[in-house]
């Protein structure tokens, strides 16, 4: 069936540096791919998303790139600060009314100061 | 604080009980969605409501279940619970199904004992 990982299960970088969060889908009928951060104790925060018809998306200090290809999806935070620090999601899900959102495991970027 | 919230933050309870998960949508959101959050399962959607009804169901158990009233606000019935229905329950809202951004309360921790 389909699913959504995350290759690695951790991510340490320093405070400053830029950190790149990959993330592998195998549904290449999905139009939409999201990320979501998690910090301890609270719920999911949307970050960013990028529709399937498109390769790259900016918001602030984020990246997401998608390569259709290898079906592969990424998050890059510019600038790395201590409050990124959290479990980072990535999630895909089609256009339909009643179409529901599918995550990745999850993987936890630790920013060492 | 993104508008959705829920009650109780925690709740703890016995083998073969019945509890009653509360969820209020942000203001102006029609989509509601629950899901369930453990160590070993990550994120699973559970069920989706619009404007009262049933949308889509996901990996619901049949003890449980869920219900959206005129209001909106919805509530997630687990019942017979088991040691393995330990875990976070997050409830999601949206302006309405599909690629809508889902906005995530702070959950609510069942742990069965």
């Amino acid at each position: 069936g389909e699913s959504v990982g995350l290759h690695l299960p951790t991510l340490s970088v320093q405070e400053g540096d830029n950190s790149i969060i990959n993330c592998a889908y195998s549904n290449s009928a999905s139009d939409y791919f999201i990320w979501y951060k998690q910090e301890s104790g609270k719920g999911p925060q949307f970050i960013i998303d990028i529709r399937s018809n498109m390769d790259k998306r900016q918001g602030q200090r984020v990246t997401v790139l998608l390569n259709k290809t290898v079906k592969h999806l990424s998050l890059q935070i510019a600038a790395t600060q201590p409050g990124d620090s959290a479990v980072y999601f990535c999630a895909e899900i089609k256009a339909g009314a009643n179409s529901k959102l599918t995550f990745g495991k999850g993987i936890t970027l630790s920013v060492r100061p | 604080d993104s508008g959705v919230t829920q009650t109780p933050k925690h709740l703890i309870t016995a083998t073969g009980q019945r509890v009653t998960l509360r969820c209020s949508p942000r203001s102006g959101d029609l989509s509601v969605y629950w899901y369930q959050q453990s160590l070993d399962q990550g994120l699973q959607f559970l069920i989706h409501y619009y404007n009262g009804e049933e949308r889509a169901k996901g990996n619901i158990l049949e003890r449980f279940s869920a219900q959206q009233f005129p209001d909106l606000h919805s509530e997630l019935n687990l019942s017979s619970l088991e040691l393995g229905d330990s875990a976070l329950y997050f409830c999601a809202s949206s302006v309405a199904g599909g690629r809508h951004t889902q906005y995530f309360g702070p959950g609510t921790r069942l742990t069965v004992l």
